[in-house]
């Protein structure tokens, strides 16, 4: 079975502008998470979807956004990039949407922010 | 939100058990607890979880305080291939589910 997959693997992009991220589930799972990782503030959360609906969500300005797609794949938008957006950002899928279902995560999406 | 603590950086001997300590003295009776593991590079793969009682799996074993305010990863045999960023997570219900990375702990194998 494919793991999950994240498309770019790396992006330059200057301050200003936007940006969207990919992300496709594991087969048949159908809730996806966000992270942003950086050397500074670690792993935080972004938000996570669960059958297209936002379940919720971390403390990131509005300029965060995301959806998830009928078919689990998901998207996360950065909006006006900022220096400090430069950073890591894992995608992970799990069957279900709950407290004991194990996290798949992808390699992530390297930005790097000029 | 609850938090976790744990010690920024373990070193170990090839073969030998490591524990690796978390401290989360806020967690709310419904929070699990889970362990995650980052490898240089890669991104984060499951290792345990659990509630209040102590966890085995072919991984690794998890020691839960009776009150819950801290726990234990414990690598049995520890080997190269398990230097990482080794991480205690709370998985909170929060209305919708939301997962509480702490810094992390840097383990440290030596052969």
């Amino acid at each position: 079975k494919a793991g999950v997959t994240q498309t770019p693997r790396y992006l330059i992009k200057t301050r200003g502008q936007q940006v969207t991220l990919s992300c496709s589930p594991i087969s048949g799972h159908r809730s996806v998470s966000w992270y942003q990782q950086t050397p500074g503030q670690g792993l935080q959360f972004l938000f996570e979807y669960f059958s297209e609906t936002q379940r919720n969500k971390g403390n990131f300005p509005g300029r965060f956004s995301g959806r998830q797609f009928s078919n689990s794949r998901s998207e996360m938008n950065v909006s006006t990039l900022e220096l400090g957006d430069s950073a890591l950002y894992l995608c992970a899928s799990s069957l279900l949407s709950g407290l004991t279902d194990t996290q798949y995560f992808g390699p992530g999406t390297r930005l790097t922010v000029l | 939100d609850a938090k976790t603590t744990q010690p920024n950086s373990m070193e170990s001997n090839e073969e030998e058990p490591v524990h690796l300590p978390c401290n989360h003295s806020t967690i709310s009776g419904t929070d699990y607890i889970h362990w995650y593991r980052q490898l240089p590079s890669q991104g984060p793969e499951y290792v345990i979880h659990g509630l209040t009682s102590n966890v085995n799996n072919r991984m690794a074993s998890l020691a839960i305080a009776e009150d819950r305010k801290s726990s234990t990863l414990i690598l049995h045999r520890a080997t190269l291939r398990d230097a990482a960023v080794y991480y205690c997570i709370l998985r909170a219900d929060t209305g919708g589910f939301k997962t509480i990375f702490g810094a992390g702990t840097r383990l440290f194998v030596k052969a």
